[in-house]
């Protein structure tokens, strides 16, 4: 079946750092590839994402490339802030797997801490 | 206001009591989710629902039963709650098949004693 594997956190950062959360996955099918962030407290929210192959979802200073390849969709940042603290997952959506297509596969989260 | 919202933000039960989550959403999306989020796990999708009256189960469906009468609301019922049902749940909202994003709710934290 689907899976996503995420590396692992907690990650804590200085302000103005550069981020990188590595994002690999595993589909039956061509999925579509996401990136959700979960700040304290609340629900999660759609941070980017790319629906085919070498296309670059973008948002918010974050960036992330679908690379068939490799299979992954590594988020970077160039320079985060405080702000930024957060849980960060990866997902994929496998348009192709029938009843699959109707959900989303989570990795297990990436917990960002950015100290000033 | 507009947007999918969960009911109750926190709730605390004993073990073998019936509990229901509700989720309801004003943008008449047709598919709706339920996942419960737990440390080391992620999120799981526990059912899913692709429109009113049609449910289907997802990963972790056992202990929970789930109900659409209206498109706009997808509650989630556990019939006899249990510890390991202690979780935080939450509800998600997506337009149709062909647009494969999510909306999530702000979350319910349960807490079984």
């Amino acid at each position: 079946g689907d899976s996503v594997t995420q590396m692992e956190g907690p990650v804590t950062l200085s302000e103005e750092a550069f981020l990188t959360i590595n994002c690999t996955y595993t589909a039956t099918g061509y999925p579509s590839l996401f990136w959700y962030v979960q700040y304290p407290g609340e629900g999660l929210q759609l941070l980017l994402k790319a629906t085919k192959a070498d296309d670059k979802g973008s948002n918010k200073g974050f960036e992330a490339t679908y690379r068939k390849e490799t299979t992954s969709f590594h988020l970077e940042k160039g320079s985060v802030q405080v702000s930024d603290s957060a849980v960060y997952f990866c997902a994929l959506s496998d348009g192709d797997s029938g009843a699959g297509s109707y959900q989303l596969t989570f990795g297990k989260g990436t917990k960002l801490s950015v100290i000033p | 206001d507009a947007g999918i919202t969960q009911s109750p933000r926190y709730k605390i039960t004993e073990t073998g009591r019936q509990v229901t989550l509700m989720c309801h959403q004003t943008w008449s999306h047709s598919y709706m989710f339920w996942y419960r989020q737990d440390l080391g796990h992620g999120l799981r999708l526990i059912y899913y629902s692709a429109a009113a009256d049609i449910t289907d189960k997802g990963e972790v469906p056992d202990g929970y039963v789930v109900s659409r009468s209206k498109t706009e609301n997808f509650p989630l019922t556990l019939e006899s709650a249990t510890r390991s049902q202690t979780s935080v749940y939450f509800c998600a909202s997506r337009l149709a098949v062909t647009y494969n994003e999510q909306f999530f709710g702000p979350g319910t934290r349960l807490t079984v004693l």
